[in-house]
């Protein structure tokens, strides 16, 4: 069965470092997601991803946020400037549609902790 | 926004019982879709069950069961039967039907399964 894929599962890091989380979405897939969740609170929405745009994004979602497709694969997460903050799990998501019935399927994650 | 609620941090079930995990939601809008998505140890999270709000008949799958009360915004997992497998971390999640495509989820419920 198809899975979504991410790498790294634990990334260790020192505040102000940049990061790159990537994740390999199910392949039919069209809408790529980013959530994260701190320790102890709940997953929360970061961006949505669609023909290569942005179509959505939370308020978490500022500008040391960005996110790419580099290839036909690939999606990416990239933290410029890392905080004490940004320590959460991050969540990439995929789905064949945007509509609110298809389902999103998740990765394992990507525990990022910021020193 | 809506906001949705899990109150129940921890619960515990003995093999072969029934456990009803609660979750409420906050919401204006009349076209919705309630999830409920279970995370095993180490694992990603996977779909358990899905209620689309216009259906007035609650959704089952295999198992797994809700109690879907449009009114009271509630919208509780009934798992029968319970298997050590189903030791997991359960979130409730809410989606709009008009726009968007963040999931918003609760904090998440741990189920212990105990034989």
């Amino acid at each position: 069965e198809p899975e979504v894929t991410q790498t790294p599962s634990h990334q260790v890091t020192q505040m102000g470092q940049e990061v790159i989380l990537r994740c390999v979405p199910i392949s039919n897939h069209l809408y790529f997601y980013w959530y994260r969740q701190i320790l102890g609170q709940k997953v929360e929405f970061l961006v949505s991803f669609y023909n290569n745009e942005i179509s959505e994004k939370s308020e978490i979602f500022d500008d040391q946020f960005s996110v790419e497709r580099p290839d036909g694969s690939n999606f990416t997460l990239k933290i410029r400037s890392t905080k004490l903050e940004d320590s959460a799990m991050y969540f990439c998501a995929s789905s064949e549609g945007r509509l609110a019935d298809n389902e999103q399927f998740f990765g394992p994650g990507t525990r990022l902790t910021v020193l | 926004a809506q906001t949705v609620t899990q109150s129940q941090p921890e619960m515990s079930v003995q093999e072969a019982e029934t456990v009803t995990l609660s979750c409420t939601y906050d919401t204006s809008e009349s076209d919705y879709y309630l999830f409920w998505y279970k995370q095993p140890p180490s694992r990603q999270m996977i779909l358990v069950i899905r209620q689309e709000a216009y259906k007035q008949q609650n959704a089952t799958e295999n198992r797994f069961s809700v109690n879907f009360q449009k009114a009271a915004k509630s919208f509780s997992l009934k798992i029968s039967d319970s298997q050590l497998g189903d030791a997991a971390m359960y979130f409730c999640a809410y989606r709009s039907g008009y726009s968007g495509y963040a999931l918003n989820f609760g904090k998440g419920t741990s189920l212990l399964v105990t034989p």
